[in-house]
């Protein structure tokens, strides 16, 4: 199985900041990563897929990148609204892995 | 609007079963693979269980493998995950998404659309 890890597993930053998260996969999976932001009592967001495609209605401060085993998640000039938990997906095969998750809280 | 709708959820002791159901609106539920994901109080989105469209393949994670189904009934729009021998760690929210499919050169799949969840205690 390919297992996720996220680094760092938390943040505190401040609205405007640039945020960058890292995912790493134990085996190589192409581009085949998502991302999504997940916030307390609603249903997760699809950030990401494809590694870099922005999904439809998402902010353009959100951009993706990598492919391989290494990829990232770049948040530019945090806004309120964007402190949340974020978590990466392989979609290469079953079982189709969450890394366990990086918390982006106000400092 | 498309929409997912989770329902079943509630306080179940252990060894004991639950069904969940995820009600389908605003999209061709029948042309869509499926997938359950989890979150257990104060950890992670842990994935489930998958089931393709039609029904014909099926996958599960192997902390639930052998204990909890997953089916669906296309002529209802509806998902739905039977869940047996429940155990104290199955304690979570368990949310229904939407795995869709987008050909880039390659195929890419992502869950695009998500249920609020439902509940579901595992406890004596």
């Amino acid at each position: 199985d390919i297992q996720m890890t996220q680094s760092p597993s938390s943040l505190s930053a401040s609205v405007g900041d640039r945020v960058t998260i890292t995912c790493r996969a134990s085996q190589s999976i192409s581009n085949y990563l998502n991302w999504y932001q997940h916030k307390p009592g609603s249903a997760p967001n699809l950030l990401i897929y494809a590694a870099s495609t922005l999904q439809s209605g998402v902010p353009s401060r959100f951009s993706g990148g990598g492919s391989g085993t290494d990829f990232t998640l770049t948040i530019n000039s945090l806004q309120p609204e964007d402190f949340a938990t974020y978590y990466c997906q392989h979609s290469s095969r079953t079982p189709f892995t969450f890394g366990p998750g990086t918390k982006v809280a106000i400092k | 609007q498309v929409q997912l709708v989770e329902s079943g959820g509630g306080v179940v002791q252990p060894g004991g079963s639950l069904r969940l159901s995820c009600a389908a609106s605003g999209f061709t539920f029948s042309n869509y693979a499926m997938h359950w994901v989890r979150q257990a109080p104060g950890k992670g989105l842990e994935w489930v269980t998958f089931i393709r469209y039609d029904g014909s393949d099926k996958y599960y994670a192997d902390s639930v493998k052998g204990r909890f189904t997953v089916s669906r009934d296309n002529s209802k729009n509806t998902l739905y995950l039977q869940m047996n021998s429940l155990r104290h760690e199955d304690t979570a929210v368990y949310y229904c998404a939407r795995w869709k499919v987008e050909e880039k050169n390659f195929y890419y799949y992502y869950m695009d659309v998500w249920g609020k969840g439902t509940a579901v205690t595992v406890s004596s």
